[in-house]
Order: structure tokens, then sequence, then C-alpha cells
């Protein structure tokens, strides 16, 4: 089956602890991105990559890092720095001139 | 002023009632127009998609833009309890999936 996985589905962590969410593809796209969905906000765009060992920030990049050695992955950590991380973490993808992306299941992440 | 502005709702309907979803938009270089649905704690997933002004329809669902009033429509028809979610319209100029505009959201639930 193609598609995009996230893992976990659930996370929680500790204040002042880095996270790292995982996104894989096997669709063969070139483009990924992270959201962030929080309630009434919308999604708001963290990173995005279009090529591998390229990526870009988004429109809330602070206290986010990502990385692209692979075509399939995504990784996004959540670093001590983004003060306030609790949200659904939602990663897609897109191929390479198409106009429209596609979604993983989303992570929630959760600070305790 | 968000490109993209969509009323969060809730908005609850009866089985079998005819639902309108709307959004309006301030770019008027609009040209690609998509509505996402979202189950609760789902990723989004592609439903509709249109170019440029006019109807298109599947199923039960029909898509409507009207670009000299930047409004965005999607309709359905004889809804069911399975309708039940999140409606997200997007927006993009150019083509490029990075360009995608979202807007929050419009919460639907169907009552059986």
């Amino acid at each position: 089956d193609g598609g995009i996985t996230q893992s976990p589905k659930y996370l929680f962590r500790k204040e002042g602890q880095n996270v790292t969410l995982s996104c894989e593809q096997n669709l063969n796209h070139d483009a990924m991105y992270w959201y962030r969905q929080d309630p009434g906000q919308g999604l708001r765009l963290i990173y995005y990559s279009q090529i591998v060992n390229d990526f870009q920030k988004g429109d809330i990049a602070e206290g986010y890092s990502v990385s692209r050695e692979k075509k399939e992955s995504f990784p996004l950590t959540v670093t001590s720095a983004q003060k306030n991380p609790t949200a659904f973490y939602l990663c897609a993808s897109s191929p390479q001139g198409s106009d429209t992306q596609y979604f993983g299941p989303g992570t929630r992440l959760t600070v305790l | 002023q968000k490109e993209v502005e969509q009323d969060p709702g809730p908005l609850s309907v009866p089985e079998g009632a005819i639902v309108s979803l709307n959004c309006t938009y301030s770019n008027s270089a609009f040209q690609y127009f998509m509505w996402y649905r979202q189950y609760s704690r789902k990723g989004p997933e592609l439903l509709m998609y249109t170019y440029s002004s006019g109807n298109k329809e599947d199923g039960r669902f029909t898509a409507q833009v009207d670009k000299s009033s930047k409004y965005i429509s999607l309709f359905i028809r004889d809804s069911q309890p399975s309708d039940s979610a999140t409606y997200l319209c997007a927006s993009s100029s150019s083509g490029s999936a990075r360009q995608l505009t979202f807007g929050s959201g419009t919460q639907l639930t169907v009552l059986p």
C-alpha cells in the first residue's frame, strides 16, 4: 500500500525535552511538508522540503528542526525552545509539479 | 487578514439535509481550489479539486467557485452521519503545492 505514515500516533513529552516525530512516504513524492494544527487556527506550515538535503522554513519554524537525508523520510524535531508545543502535527507530501498535498494520519503531541 | 477565510462553525444539520460550506479569499491570483475532509484525529484527505471558476460535481458533493466574488462553496446533498467531519478549503495561485493556503476549517455534524 502506498501512503504516508507518521509515528507515533500519540506522544507525551516533559517540558525541556526534545522529541522527534517520524514521517515516511512510499509514494515517490519529491516534496514533503510539516504542519501544526491547533483548534480554530487551521494548518500552519512549519517546514517544507522540495528535494533531498534541502529544506525551507515555513511560517512558524521557530523551535523546530528538520532533516531530509532520504527522499522517503522527513523527521521533525520539536525542541525545548518551542514555547507551546502541544498540538496535532501533520506531515504531507506532493509529487513534482502537483498542486495538491496528501496528508499522513498525524501525531498528537502533548507536553506534560 | 487571512488570505482564505472560513467560518469555523460548528454546523449541525439533520440527516438528509443539503449542506453548504463556504470560504472567501482575498488573493485574486488564486486559480486552484480544493476541499479537504478531515475526520476527528485523522489527517485531511483531498475531497474535491477545481480550477478557475465553475462547478464540479462528484456524487453527492458539488464544489463551486465564483472568482468574481472570491467565493468558494462545497455543497453536500443528502447528508449522512458519515459526512460529520471538519472541511478545509485550500487555494493556490501557481499550481504549486508549496503555495497552498488553507482555511481554518468548518466543523460539520450530521445528526441521525
